[in-house]
């Protein structure tokens, strides 16, 4: 199988904190991982691709400075929320795919950040 | 224009019956593939289904299949005899390119499933 893990499941902070999440490919290597944010009753909006060894693709109207991304490994990204806000809060959910064509995409758990 | 398209933002569905959940699709790509996730409160995304451009044949994997018809542009997901667990969300999502194997999933907005006793 293809396991990807994500951590932590759920995070409480006070606003002003920054949070670091991560997303690791546990039995296979992943040149490439995908950060996706959800609102409640909303779907999965593409936030940016992680590429190994390169920095981040972010999607239009995503901070880059809000929303750091480091794809260090082959089996590890991490999303660090900078100064998170209340409006920052929000599901996020991880990734991660195999190098070549035609590989299916396996998702984590996702994060459960709220932001108080 | 929207990539993913789910007209149904909630469905009923009796325990025991079949259930058609909708997808169209809008791409100018030739290779692609086209997927189906369950979500369900719990918030984890659990793949379904797999359909790419060049399959003649509609997938199907246990309860579920895939009616994919090229020529209008659709992917609908059957869910044949619903049973409790199945209540949640679902999302059809595409991924163009897939030669290339570069490109993120778009996702429709989600179909509300809620299976009645």
């Amino acid at each position: 199988g293809a396991v990807v893990s994500q951590h932590p499941s759920w995070v409480i902070c006070k606003s002003g904190t920054s949070v670091k999440i991560e997303c690791r490919s546990l039995d296979f290597q992943a040149t490439t991982m995908f950060w996706y944010r959800q609102f409640p009753k909303q779907s999965l909006m593409l936030m940016a691709t992680s590429n190994e060894g390169s920095k981040a693709t972010y999607e239009q109207g995503v901070e880059k400075d809000k929303f750091l991304i480091n794809h260090a490994s082959l089996t590890l990204s991490t999303l660090t929320v900078t100064s998170a806000h209340p409006e920052d809060s929000s599901f996020y959910i991880c990734s991660a795919r195999k190098s070549g064509a035609y590989q299916p995409q396996h998702f984590g758990d996702g994060t459960r950040l709220s932001i108080l | 224009a929207q990539k993913i398209t789910q007209t149904q933002p909630g469905m009923f569905v009796q325990e025991k019956e079949a259930v058609t959940l909708d997808c169209t699709y809008d791409t100018s790509d030739q290779s692609y593939g086209l997927f189906w996730y369950k979500q369900p409160s719990s918030g984890e995304m659990i793949f379904l289904i797999y359909q790419g451009s060049y399959d003649e044949q509609n997938a199907t994997e246990g309860r579920y299949s895939l009616n994919f018809q090229k020529a209008r542009k659709s992917a609908n997901l059957v869910i044949s005899a619903s049973q409790l667990g199945d209540s949640a969300m679902y999302f059809c999502a595409m991924r163009e390119a897939m030669d290339t194997g570069r490109r993120a999933l778009t996702f429709g907005s989600g179909t509300r499933l809620q299976v009645q006793p």
